[in-house]
């Protein structure tokens, strides 16, 4: 069925370094595709997406390309900062604007 | 401009209690999701309403209910509540008209912890 698999957390990287969060998904067409961010005491912030294959979403230094051949959608930073410790959900939208969420990523940097 | 808002915002309720929890969605956007998640894991949908009528429903059982209202706003209902209900219930709203990106704007949610 429909479902989307993220790396399992937890990760922690120090401060500068270099970020990967992968994320595939299941599903039938090409469905658009979510990075949303949770920060600590607060609710799901949208932080890009890609709406059809080979787009890129980017925000915030945060980037992911949208890779039908791989049905991936990994999660890119070139250099992290204490402010982007959080936890960061994969998602996909089904036709009938369902959303599928991976279980979550939870992220640490220390300075 | 106000974003999504939900209450309450904790409530402790006991076993085979009833809850009813509210949502505000952001103004002009017609469509109202609720997702449940649980801790540790990711958002699981539970519906979706659009123009007061249900588009979208996750597999729940039928304990859990919602209804939109004519100003849009909705309602979650959850009757006869299991220890495995507590959860954080998220609201999300989005325009829902033609050439909605699909892109939901969550409230901070409603804690909900069953004793």
């Amino acid at each position: 069925g429909d479902s989307v698999t993220q790396m399992e957390g937890p990760v922690t990287l120090s401060e500068e370094a270099f970020l990967t969060i992968n994320c595939t998904y299941t599903a039938t067409g090409y469905p658009s595709l979510f990075w949303y961010v949770q920060y600590p005491g607060e609710g799901l912030q949208l932080l890009l997406k890609a709406t059809k294959a080979d787009d890129k979403g980017s925000n915030k230094g945060f980037e992911a390309t949208y890779r039908k051949e791989t049905t991936s959608f990994h999660l890119e930073k070139g250099s992290v900062q204490v402010s982007d410790s959080a936890v960061y959900f994969c998602a996909r939208k089904s036709t009938g604007n369902q959303f599928y969420f991976g279980t979550g990523t939870s992220l640490t940097v220390i300075p | 401009d106000a974003g999504v808002t939900q209450s309450p915002t904790h409530l402790i309720k006991t076993r085979g209690q009833h809850v009813t929890l509210r949502c505000s969605p952001i103004s002009g956007h017609k469509s109202v999701s609720w997702y449940q998640q649980v801790l540790g894991q990711g958002p699981q949908f539970i519906f979706q309403y659009y123009e007061k009528e249900e588009r979208g429903r996750g597999n729940f059982p039928d304990r859990f209910s919602a209804r939109q209202f004519p100003n849009y706003s909705s309602e979650l209902n959850v009757n006869a509540l299991l220890l495995g209900d507590s959860a954080l219930y998220l609201c999300a709203s989005s325009s829902g008209t033609r050439g909605d990106t699909g892109e939901l704007f969550f409230g901070e949610g409603s804690r909900l912890t069953v004793l």
